[in-house]
């Protein structure tokens, strides 16, 4: 079965500092994966998918299939940057498979 | 903008009692969704629904059903609520093949 692990549960970092939350999969075809992110009161919104290789908030997010990883990095964090993060798995179609989530706390 | 509305955003049910949990998108989406949120375990995908009158299981179906009589509109049913259903619950809608998903607020529900 498709899995998507990761590892931390939460991240804690000061502000300026490189932020890296992990995210690694088991999939037997070629993967589409997305990051999704619930900043406090707000709704869970896409933040980032690897096909746009796109640099959004100043996140980044690289597939590595020999890794099977899909790591969303951004050099300085920023306070802004604090919420829940969820890296996703497309099995088919529009159905996604979630990881367990990882707190980022960026402090001051 | 896109809008997911779930019409109730804290609910306390009784162990056996019947609970609906309604979602509304008003962008006529084809695909809707209904996961449940809890600390340490992330999203899980209860139902979906690719059109009116059609569902899947997810890959949590147990101890609930949906509704999709309307195209706009996904309901979420526990047909006898137990205590191991207390969860924070999400629809989501989304577009054509392989869009991006749209979440709703969330439904915090508690079963006492």
């Amino acid at each position: 079965a498709q899995r998507v692990t990761q590892p931390e549960k939460l991240l804690s970092v000061f502000k300026g500092a490189p932020v890296e939350l992990k995210c690694n999969y088991s999939y037997s075809g070629s993967p589409e994966l997305f990051w999704y992110v619930q900043y406090s009161r707000q709704r869970l919104q896409l933040l980032l998918r690897h096909i746009s290789r796109e640099s959004i908030k100043g996140f980044t997010a690289d597939l590595n299939k020999g890794e099977t990883s899909f790591h969303l990095k951004k050099p300085f964090a920023q306070e802004e940057d604090s919420a829940m993060y969820y890296c996703a798995l497309r099995e088919y179609g529009n159905k996604l498979v979630f990881g367990a989530g990882t707190i980022l706390r960026v402090k001051s | 903008d896109v809008k997911v509305t779930q019409s109730s955003r804290y609910l306390v049910k009784r162990t056996g009692e019947k609970v609906f949990l309604e979602c509304v998108q008003d962008m006529d989406h084809e695909n809707m969704f209904w996961y449940r949120q809890d600390p340490g375990l992330g999203l899980r995908l209860i139902y979906f629904s690719y059109d009116v009158k059609m569902k899947e299981k997810g890959d949590i179906p147990e101890g609930y059903s949906v509704s999709r009589e309307k195209k706009e509109r996904f309901s979420l049913i526990l047909e006898s609520a137990s205590t191991n259903q207390t969860s924070m619950y999400l629809c989501a809608s989304a577009g054509g093949h392989k869009e991006k998903l749209f979440f709703g607020s969330g439904t915090q529900l508690s079963v006492l």
